[in-house]
């Protein structure tokens, strides 16, 4: 039961380049999220998923897009990179309901140079 | 207007005291969630504790207990017995129902325990 793990750890882009963050939960949540971690502003949701082949748009999520093909994982893209998009990501998953934590991948630092 | 208030950015405490991290919250739905998470300088996001809007008492694990005052609308964790390995971030959070049950985080707590 590995839980919720990220792909990759670390990654350098530069300006303008693509990548795309994966996430996969092995819990059968249907609940999916991705956050963003800079200092001093906690954690920003980007977009999220509440079930498999649905998308939904958080706090931050100019500059990001997602997918979510198959209910254990949940994809993460950003087309044209830029320096503002340096940051810590975390991926999270959870049911639903009021009364379920989150769980959360042991995130990926993104640097944009 | 934040729905999540961490208004303490930082705070130090002597290593085997308690500590009280503060928490608010703005909701006007019945039904929500409080929680809190640890994040230690590693990194991981760690869940601690959970209240719920309908629970009488106030919840505890351990070294840790959640304070809510309901009419206040707070939710403040306490550490009892502070330990070095207590040194961390500390994020409220909250869910509720009509907000779909997506969480919202307050910006948080940095915690350093003094030996």
């Amino acid at each position: 039961n590995a839980g919720v793990t990220q792909t990759p750890k670390f990654r350098v882009l530069k300006t303008g380049q693509s990548m795309t963050l994966l996430c996969a939960q092995d819990m059968n949540h249907e609940y999916m999220y991705w956050y963003r971690q800079d200092p001093g502003m906690g954690l920003r949701l980007i977009h999220y998923s509440v079930g498999e082949g649905t998308t939904a748009k958080g706090e931050v999520p100019d500059g990001y897009n997602v997918s979510r093909l198959k209910k254990q994982n949940f994809l993460l893209g950003l087309e044209s990179a830029a320096p503002s998009q340096t940051s810590v990501y975390f991926c999270a998953s959870s049911s639903g309901g009021v009364g379920y934590e989150q769980y959360f991948g042991p995130g990926t630092r993104l640097t944009v140079t | 207007a934040q729905k999540i208030t961490q208004t303490q950015p930082g705070m130090f405490v002597q290593e085997k005291e308690a500590v009280t991290l503060d928490c608010t919250y703005d909701t006007s739905d019945p039904s929500y969630g409080l929680f809190w998470y640890k994040q230690p300088s590693s990194g991981e996001m760690i869940f601690l504790i959970y209240q719920g809007s309908y629970d009488q008492q106030n919840a505890t694990e351990g070294r840790y207990s959640l304070n809510f005052q309901k009419a206040r609308k707070s939710a403040n964790l306490v550490i009892s017995a502070s330990q070095l390995g207590d040194s961390a971030m500390y994020f409220c959070a909250m869910r509720e129902t009509g907000g779909s049950y997506i969480p919202t985080f307050g910006r948080g707590t940095s915690l350093i325990v003094h030996p």
